[in-house]
C-alpha cells in the first residue's frame, strides 16, 4: 500500500487561509469517505482534527475544515494562526481493510 | 480522564524479537478498535496494524506482515505488538491510537485517542 501523496510544504501569512491536498486512488480516498487528518506538534503525538472526510471531533477548531473530490481529499485551515504550525497527515480506510497515512506536510506560518 | 500509555521499547539487536503493550483507561476499551502507529526518526507516519475490538480481526500494513502480530486483552484494558524479526528500519517511535467509531467492525474510523508513545531501536 503505497502512501497517499500530500505536498511537502505549505505557508501563509496569519489570517490567511492555505489548503493541504491529500492524493490517492479507487482503492483509498477515491472508494471511502472515510478520510481522516491529523496535526502533529514536533516532539507531540498525532491529534485528529478531522474525520469522515469532513466532520470535526469536539474540541477542534471550526477553523479547519476538510473535502474530497474524488481521489483528492482536502483540508483548509482557514484564518490562519501561529498555532497552526505544525505538521499535517491525511489517512484513509483502504480496500484491505487496511488504513494508509499521507506522506505528511509541514505547515509554515510566516 | 481517557488514556492512553504504551510501554516496552528499548534497544534491540537485529533479528530479535520485542513486545510492546499498552494500557487503556477511561473507557469501554472492548468497544473500540485499536491501532498501532509508528513513526521512523524524522520521518512522517506509518499505519502498522488494527485490531477490531472483539479481537476477531487482524489486519498488517505489508512492511510488518508476517513479522508483527497484534492482540489484545479485554479483560485488562491491554492492547500488545508482539514483534519478531525485528529489522534496523523498524526504528520508530511506536504510538497506539484508538479508533473513534464503537463497535464497528472495522478500522474505518479516525484515530481519536493516542499515547505518547513507546521508542523502539534496533541496532547492533
Amino acid at each position: 500500500q503505497s502512501a497517499l501523496t500530500q505536498p511537502a510544504s505549505v505557508s501563509g501569512s496569519p489570517g490567511q487561509s492555505i489548503t493541504i491536498s491529500c492524493t490517492g486512488t479507487s482503492s483509498d480516498v477515491g472508494g471511502y469517505n472515510y478520510v481522516s487528518w491529523y496535526q502533529q506538534h514536533p516532539g507531540k503525538a498525532p491529534k485528529l482534527m478531522i474525520y469522515e472526510v469532513s466532520n470535526r471531533p469536539s474540541g477542534v477548531s471550526n477553523r479547519f475544515s476538510g473535502s474530497k473530490s474524488g481521489n483528492t481529499a482536502s483540508l483548509t485551515i482557514s484564518g490562519l494562526q501561529a498555532e497552526d504550525e505544525a505538521d499535517y497527515y491525511c489517512s484513509s480506510y483502504t480496500n484491505n481493510s487496511t488504513k494508509v497515512f499521507g506522506t505528511g506536510t509541514k505547515v509554515t506560518v510566516l | 480522564q481517557v488514556q492512553l500509555v504504551e510501554s516496552g521499547g528499548g534497544v534491540v539487536q537485529p533479528g530479535r524479537s520485542l513486545r510492546l503493550s499498552c494500557a487503556a483507561s477511561g473507557f469501554t476499551f472492548s468497544s473500540y478498535g485499536m491501532h498501532w502507529v509508528r513513526q521512523a526518526p524524522g520521518k512522517g507516519l506509518e499505519w502498522v496494524a488494527v485490531i477490531w475490538y472483539d479481537g476477531s480481526n487482524k489486519y498488517y500494513a505489508d512492511s510488518v506482515r508476517g513479522r508483527f502480530t497484534i492482540s489484545r486483552d479485554n479483560s485488562k484494558n491491554m492492547v500488545y505488538l508482539q514483534m519478531n524479526s525485528l529489522r534496523v528500519e523498524d526504528t520508530a517511535v511506536f504510538y497506539c491510537a484508538r479508533d473513534h467509531i464503537v463497535l464497528v467492525p472495522a478500522a474505518i474510523g479516525g484515530m481519536d485517542v493516542w499515547g505518547q508513545g513507546t521508542t523502539v531501536t534496533v541496532s547492533s
